[in-house]
């Protein structure tokens, strides 16, 4: 079966310390995303990626850190530089096409970090 | 900036009846795609149906249909037949033409479907 997995499904860390969230897939997709889903709000982009060894920084960069040394992979650090660090973490991945294809996104079920 | 806005934080219908949630959204541009997601009690986001903004005809999918003023920048989702298996927060989202897949989206509309 394709899709996105991420894990773990819950996370918790030590105000201080930095935690990678993992996110595989097997679609074969170039472009990988990264969310933060926190109550009330909807989904705001951290990074995304369009190719591997390239990524940008989305609306809310700052405290965190991604690579993309492997097209089907896209981690996603969280350092303890990020000041509210504990909310619910989507990854995601499209089609490359500079078409409405990149915005039918598939997602993975996400991650629930919290730091205490 | 684009914005979206999504007016109804939540709502409920009755098993079988007909259900419209609101979005509208704020941009200069004349060429973009918008969007509804589904993200069930699962938290898995789900991609409901899509809408490009130079098609004038509006897009269907099954019991989900939207209804696309560009004028009034407005994208209505409509759920016809509402089925239990609908409850689920509804997001609508935007995303600017050749922007690389840089979605913006709304609050989310709660929405409960009753036996």
């Amino acid at each position: 079966d394709g899709g996105i997995t991420q894990s773990p499904k819950y996370l918790f860390r030590k105000e201080g310390q930095n935690v990678t969230l993992s996110c595989e897939q097997n679609l074969n997709h170039d472009a990988m995303y990264w969310y933060r889903q926190d109550p009330g709000q909807g989904l705001r982009l951290i990074y995304y990626s369009q190719i591997v060894n390239d990524f940008q920084k989305g609306d809310i960069a700052e405290g965190y850190s991604v690579s993309r040394e492997k097209k089907e992979s896209f981690p996603l650090t969280v350092t303890s530089a990020q000041k509210n660090p504990t909310a619910f973490y989507l990854c995601a991945s499209s089609l490359q096409r500079g078409t409405v294809d990149e915005g039918e996104q598939y997602f993975g079920p996400g991650t629930r970090l919290t730091v205490t | 900036a684009q914005t979206v806005t999504q007016s109804q934080p939540e709502m409920s219908v009755q098993e079988a009846e007909t259900v419209t949630l609101s979005c509208t959204y704020d941009t200069s541009e004349n060429n973009y795609y918008l969007f509804w997601y589904k993200q069930p009690p699962s938290r898995q986001m789900i991609l409901v149906i899509r809408q490009e903004a130079y098609k004038q005809q509006n897009a269907t999918e099954n019991r989900f249909s939207v209804n696309f003023q560009k004028a009034a920048k407005s994208f209505s989702l409509k759920i016809s037949d509402s089925q239990l298996g609908d409850t689920a927060m509804y997001f609508c989202a935007f995303m600017r033409w050749r922007s690389q897949g840089n979605l913006i989206f709304g609050k989310g509309t709660k929405l409960s479907v009753k036996p």
